[in-house]
């Protein structure tokens, strides 16, 4: 069983510009969030995709967007990029939405925008 | 809104102690609670799940307890080894609504030989 893959692994982009994210969710997974890592923060919650539907969202801008495909891997596109976005984006997959099923954590993107 | 909070920031023991991670969080209406261990740069992974019914779990040499009530948990690690340098990060899970982790900031941990 293949885990919780990202890519890329390191990421550099200038400010204003736009940056994509991918996430291969865990095999039969259909629900996978994304989250935002700070450097010495923990992760913030930005958004979850369940069948390819946004199912709840953190407190980031519009400038944040996300796509889950029919396959459930899953996109986070960044526009506009500022400095602060500089993080540790984290994708997390688990069998279905909700409380009771555990998320399973991929290696991370590490993005910094100069 | 939920916040979780962890203490200490950073802890630093010789090898072979037993010690203590401290998690508090202010809503007690959680569905589980996570441990989770982070090594530089790099993803996060889960070491105890504490479903809210639940008040400990134990892996190994870790153990996790959950005062849900006083929105407090621990993790205890037995005999610290140096492989267990690395940061751990404990997160609640909400009762209703989409599946969102709050994390605490995590405590960075050094094991010295």
């Amino acid at each position: 069983e293949t885990g919780v893959t990202q890519s890329p692994t390191h990421l550099i982009k200038t400010r204003g510009q736009q940056v994509t994210l991918r996430c291969s969710s865990q095999s039969g997974h259909n629900t996978v969030s994304w989250y935002q890592q700070a450097l010495g923060q923990g992760p913030q919650f930005i958004f979850q995709y369940y069948r390819e539907e946004e199912n709840g969202r953190g407190n980031f801008p519009p400038r944040f967007s996300g796509l889950q495909f029919p396959n459930y891997s899953s996109e986070l596109n960044v526009n506009a990029l500022e400095l602060d976005d500089s993080a540790l984006y984290l994708c997390a997959s688990s069998l279905e939405t909700g409380p009771t099923y555990e998320q399973y954590f991929g290696p991370g993107t590490r993005l910094t925008v100069t | 809104k939920q916040e979780v909070t962890q203490i200490p920031a950073a802890l630093s023991v010789p090898e072979g102690e037993n010690l203590v991670l401290n998690c508090s969080f202010t809503d007690s209406a959680i569905y589980n609670l996570q441990w989770f261990r982070q090594d530089p740069g790099k993803g996060l992974t889960s070491l105890l799940l504490i479903q809210s019914s639940q008040r400990e779990q134990t892996s190994g040499r870790l153990n996790a307890s959950l005062d849900k009530s006083s929105g407090r948990s621990t993790l205890y690690i037995a005999a610290s080894q140096p492989g267990d340098s690395a940061t751990y990060l404990c997160a609640v899970s909400g009762i209703q609504g989409a599946q969102k982790l709050v994390f605490g900031q995590g405590t960075r941990l050094t094991i010295n030989p």
